[in-house]
């Protein structure tokens, strides 16, 4: 059983497209997040989100938005995709006080 | 946030003890210090966490000093498989509050 689990994996889109990336949870955590990892293996946190609280890092184009329908789901959604973008992107989750972060496997978004 | 300051990358030999030191000399006092490994290709898998003195479990061991202004993970005897990178977080548990460096790139080799 994956305990985070993201999907596409590989994800290739041309400039200028919207897409989306699907992360989900079966570890009862309550609270996920979602990290970009650019050329340079920096890893970033670019969203944290409970049932309470939505906490953005005010780098991060308002073209991203996470999705929550529920607690174990938190999509990433990307508008107007730029050359930019093209990362892997990590979705974690972890308990709201965690000790520590479960990670998914990552997404490889590149963007022609 | 507390900004941490590793080595950018150490070599090793199989069967050695590897030891990774971060420096945190902002460290906050509701701050705990987290070691997480990144093998290629994947998310960041957790290792070790203390607050103060030493810590032990079965992958590592962490050593903190009195000032905390630093921290050490010591991986013993050390494997092939050990090659990936190491990141020193410090926060205060909240995990909006992890701020990944640019980590240890540790390659070991036979």
């Amino acid at each position: 059983d994956t305990a985070v689990s993201q999907t596409p994996k590989y994800l290739v889109t041309q400039m200028g497209n919207d897409k989306s990336i699907k992360c989900e949870q079966n570890l009862g955590h309550d609270t996920m997040y979602w990290y970009k990892q650019d050329s340079k293996k920096f890893l970033k946190i670019m969203f944290s989100y409970n049932n309470k609280e939505l906490i953005i890092n005010e780098t991060v184009p308002n073209r991203f938005s996470p999705k929550s329908p529920d607690k174990a789901h938190l999509n990433l959604h990307i508008n107007s995709l730029e050359l930019g973008d093209s990362a892997v992107y990590f979705c974690a989750s972890s308990y709201t006080n965690p000790g520590e972060l479960f990670f998914g496997e990552g997404s490889r978004l590149t963007v022609l | 946030l507390a900004k941490t300051t590793q080595p950018i990358s150490m070599d090793s030999y199989e069967g050695q003890e590897v030891n990774i030191t971060c420096s945190h000399n902002n460290i906050a006092t509701n701050d705990y210090i987290t070691w997480y490994q990144q093998f290629p290709s994947q998310g960041p898998r957790f290792i070790i966490q203390g607050y103060k003195t030493k810590v032990t479990n079965e992958v590592a061991s962490l050593f903190i000093p009195a000032d905390r202004k630093s921290s050490t993970l010591s991986l013993p005897r050390v494997s092939l498989s050990d090659t990936a990178v190491y990141y020193c977080l410090v926060g205060d548990n909240y995990g909006q509050n992890f701020v990944f460096g640019p980590g240890t790139r540790l390659s070991v080799l036979p």
